[in-house]
């Protein structure tokens, strides 16, 4: 079983939709949590980051942890095209100090017109 | 202020040589994670560097090292090149001394190994 679960895809939504992406995890000691997003050969780009549970919003996107669950959503509001790419949730057991991502496969996003 | 820069972006070696990529991080980061990103996974952790010192490593062979400067910027380098090597070799930059753990990452060096 891996470390971080994540469908791939791909979801394929119509301009305006609300979009859910989620991450399944197995290592408790997982504390900090992030989503990335990668757009077609280039590198990932952070959207959010969060520490433990709750919710976090930044603009049309939210981010929800719920630890007791091992459960993390990226909410996405009036997606647009652009939004299509690769969403890729990321974890770590220490925010601070040496710490290291432990990566989801990611997920498609197509937003069609 | 410049990001996380990275070269080449591409690269073509054969089996059994060795290839060197380079890494400058983001404007005030002491920290560079290397990752793998293999065709359709998400990125793997190969290892990080601070202080010119290998700080962690992940579940990759010693045919992957590194280096990094005085300048933070760092080097990857893999010997002895498999078929299995060719992926998307991600850098990331971090200041977790500053209590800034968000890390952020170059567009990457697509290498290709035939």
């Amino acid at each position: 079983q891996k470390e971080v679960e994540q469908d791939p895809g791909p979801l394929s939504v119509p301009e305006g939709a609300i979009v859910s992406l989620n991450c399944t995890y197995s290592n408790s000691a997982f504390q900090y949590f992030m989503w990335y997003r990668q757009y077609s050969r280039k590198g990932p780009e952070l959207l959010m980051y969060t520490y433990s549970s709750g919710n976090k919003e930044d603009g049309r996107f939210t981010a929800q942890v719920d630890k007791s669950s091992k459960y993390i959503s990226l909410f996405i509001r009036d997606s647009q095209p652009s939004d299509s790419a690769t969403y890729l949730c990321a974890m770590s057991e220490r925010g601070t100090g040496f710490q290291k991502l432990v990566f989801g496969t990611g997920t498609r996003l197509l937003v069609s017109p | 202020d410049a990001g996380v820069t990275q070269s080449p972006t591409h690269l073509i070696k054969t089996r059994g040589q060795q290839v060197t990529l380079r890494c400058s991080p983001k404007s005030g980061h002491d920290t560079v994670s290397w990752y793998q990103q293999a065709l359709g996974q998400g990125p793997q952790f190969i290892f990080q560097y601070y202080e010119e010192e290998e700080r962690q490593r992940g579940n990759f062979p010693d045919r992957f090292s590194g280096h990094q400067f005085p300048n933070y910027s760092s080097e990857l380098n893999v010997n002895a090149l498999l078929l299995g090597d060719s992926a998307l070799y991600l850098c990331a930059s971090s200041s977790p001394g500053q209590g800034n753990a968000e890390a952020f990452f170059g567009q990457g060096t697509r290498l290709t190994v035939v």
